[in-house]
């Protein structure tokens, strides 16, 4: 199985501040990555998929880079419904494997 | 706006078959691959496999033939079956569409416990 790694595990970030996680996969996976935020007792959502397309209705202020095995979640302007925990996960070989997450918590 | 449920048993014991079902509102399962991913403190997120809504299941290794998964499209229901349970299979399970390039609509996860 391809293995994901999140850097940092948990951050604390303030309300409009710049946000940047880091994702590495253990193989080129292309631009197989999504990006996924979950909030206690809710459904996670998508972010981003294939590393730098937004999903309809995800606001501007996220955004995705990377290819081959290294990838970037970059939050801009982080607002206080922000404050969630982020996965990433690779899709380019099965099974799917997601990254361990990163908190992302008010300063 | 698409919803996803999943329900059943949420107390096990060790050896018996776990059952959820995901009930789907929203859209028609036509044309998707509908998944199930679990969430354990020790393993993290986990995908148990997916099933396009005609059928051609795929699951991951890692669960050993025990995992198996169907889909009716008439009820717009998906099912997770694992046997042989054991307390590793203690988890958060999520029912989701999608998988195969990524996943956009996930379900409230539903918490199975095993325990004797």
């Amino acid at each position: 199985d391809i293995q994901m790694t999140q850097s940092p595990s948990t951050l604390s970030a303030s309300v409009g501040g710049r946000v940047t996680i880091t994702c590495r996969a253990s193989q080129n996976i292309y631009t197989y990555l999504n990006w996924y935020q979950h909030k206690p007792g809710k459904a996670p959502e998508v972010l981003i998929y294939t590393a730098s397309t937004l999903q309809s209705g995800v606001p501007s202020r996220f955004s995705g880079s990377g290819s081959g095995t290294d990838f970037t979640l970059t939050i801009d302007s982080l607002q206080p419904e922000d404050f969630a925990t982020y996965y990433c996960q690779q899709c380019s070989s099965f099974p799917p494997t997601f990254g361990p997450g990163t908190k992302v918590d008010i300063k | 706006q698409v919803q996803l449920q999943a329900s059943g048993p949420g107390l096990l014991k060790p050896s018996e078959t776990l059952s959820l079902i995901c009930s789907v509102s929203g859209d028609s399962m036509s044309g998707y691959y509908w998944s199930w991913v679990r969430q354990s403190p020790e393993k993290g997120l986990e995908s148990l496999g997916y099933i396009y809504y005609s059928g051609s299941p795929k699951y991951n290794p890692s669960l050993e033939g025990r995992v198996t998964m169907s889909v009716d499209t008439s009820k717009k229901q998906f099912s997770l079956k694992v046997t042989s349970v054991t307390a590793a299979d203690t988890a958060v399970y999520f029912c989701v569409r999608g998988m195969t390039t990524h996943i956009d609509y996930w379900s409230q996860g539903t918490l199975v416990t095993v325990s004797s």
